[in-house]
């Protein structure tokens, strides 16, 4: 059973398109994530929710808008796709938040969702 | 700012030889640590993180860190490397209080046969 699973895996469109990457996480955590990862493997975190609210918002252009219907499912989607924006998008989710009680929670990460733009 | 640099892009070690995989950071505080690795075409798993007390931190795989407060550096070891043990290395940081996990830029490390 997959604990963080995020469809679809690939995902090829042309420059202008709207796409959506959704995930889900079956380890009853309250704090989910997206990552972005580039060509370089460089990894950035774009947005985290915990129990459905939005805590972080990275500098990320407004045409992602992340949406989270609960605290199970985090999707991810995407306006007017441009090239830049071909990457590996992760999922990723952990008991709480960091800074909160524990702090030092464990991240759950999906399989990565390839997206790319021509 | 809140940083973590790993120095080496790609480590080479052959199999059965020791390894290390190195990361310092610049964080006030006594931050969270943690290293996760990366397979080709998976996400990132856990390995280990530091909380706080003994400053050498058991992981998965045999795989171990160590914590220097005075050189701000949380390395990873390996006693004995393993072909499988090549992948994506990833240090992370979490600032205490806080609400952020900072990646350092990877190592690739290659064990060769």
């Amino acid at each position: 059973d997959t604990a963080v699973s995020q469809t679809p895996k690939y995902l090829v469109t042309q420059m202008g398109n709207d796409k959506s990457i959704k995930c889900e996480q079956n380890l009853g955590h309250d704090t989910m994530y997206w990552y972005k990862q580039d060509s370089k493997k460089f990894l950035k975190i774009m947005f985290s929710y915990n129990n459905k609210e939005l805590i972080i918002n990275e500098t990320v252009p407004n045409r992602f808008s992340p949406k989270s219907p609960d605290k199970a499912h985090l999707n991810l989607h995407i306006n007017s796709l441009e090239l830049g924006d071909s990457a590996v998008y992760f999922c990723a989710s952990s008991q709480g938040p960091f800074g909160g009680i524990s702090g030092a929670n464990v991240l759950t990460f999906g399989a990565g969702s390839r997206l790319t733009v021509l | 700012a809140q940083s973590v640099a790993q120095p080496e892009d790609q480590v080479n070690v052959a199999e059965g030889n020791p390894l290390t995989v190195k990361c310092t950071y610049s964080v006030s505080g006594n931050p969270y640590l943690f290293w996760y690795v990366q397979y080709p075409n998976r996400g990132l798993q856990f390995l280990l993180k530091y909380i706080t007390g003994d400053n050498l931190v058991k992981g998965s795989y045999g795989f171990e860190a160590e914590f220097n407060k005075s050189q701000t550096s949380f390395h990873l070891k390996k006693p004995s490397a393993l072909v499988s043990d090549s992948a994506l290395y990833f240090c992370a940081v979490s600032p205490r209080g806080f609400q952020k996990l900072v990646f350092g830029t990877g190592t690739r490390l290659l064990v060769s046969p």
